[in-house]
């Protein structure tokens, strides 16, 4: 059965700074994994899907890597700003297609 | 292009009545997922539909779960009855692939489900 773990559950950091936020799972025979931001009362949004060949993926000031054999993948936002203040979830696909989530990281990062 | 939508956006019922949620996935779309976030506890998937077909239903947590997608376009999820465990947040996303490695599922804002 697969698991999927972020630690810490929030993380507060002031604006300007580059984190990375950390997500471990249990079977590496995924086929992609997605990273999602969440505010607070909204829905998910997508930020970066990686799929299981590759290693990393980015999108402005955000990149996302993923090591399978592992069982790991990092979120790493540079240049944190305070709109950058949300739940960051990652979630990895299994052959069933279904996503497997972690409870989420809340950011906050602080003017 | 209109994302995934879902009705009603807040629901608060008693406890034994019945609540029906809707799904409106991103057109063509075969792909419609459901998911459910409960207090404290992380997203969990419920059930997956390819068009009309249910593909796996291994999340549903009991027969008081019906979920439907008929004609392969929007889908329903009914709760009947009720009980106080299935408050919650309840997630619909879509995807135009399925059992491929770049199928990114696309989620819908949420119904937010009190049950009183």
């Amino acid at each position: 059965k697969q698991e999927v773990t972020q630690i810490p559950a929030a993380l507060s950091v002031p604006e300007g700074e580059n984190l990375v936020l950390n997500c471990s799972f249990t079977d590496s025979a995924i086929y992609n994994l997605q990273w999602f931001r969440q505010d607070p009362g909204k829905g998910l949004t997508s930020l970066l899907l990686i799929q299981s060949s590759q290693r990393e993926q980015t999108s402005g000031r955000l990149n996302a890597s993923l090591d399978k054999s592992s069982g790991r993948s990092t979120l790493y936002i540079a240049a944190s700003q305070p709109g950058d203040s949300a739940t960051y979830l990652c979630a990895v696909a299994g052959a069933n297609s279904k996503l497997t989530f972690g409870k989420g990281i809340t950011l906050s990062v602080r003017p | 292009e209109a994302g995934v939508t879902q009705f009603p956006s807040h629901s608060v019922i008693e406890k034994g009545q019945t609540v029906t949620l809707r799904c409106d996935p991103i057109s063509g779309h075969d792909n419609l997922y459901w998911y459910r976030r409960v207090m404290g506890k992380e997203i969990k998937f419920l059930l997956h539909f390819v068009k009309e077909s249910k593909q796996d239903e291994s999340g549903m947590p009991n027969n008081r779960f019906l979920a439907e997608r008929t004609g392969g376009t929007y889908s329903t999820l009914k709760v009947q009855p009720a009980e106080l465990e299935d408050s919650g947040v309840y997630f619909c996303a879509s995807s135009l692939r399925d059992r491929l490695v770049d199928d990114e599922q696309y989620f819908g804002p949420g119904t937010r489900l009190t049950v009183t």
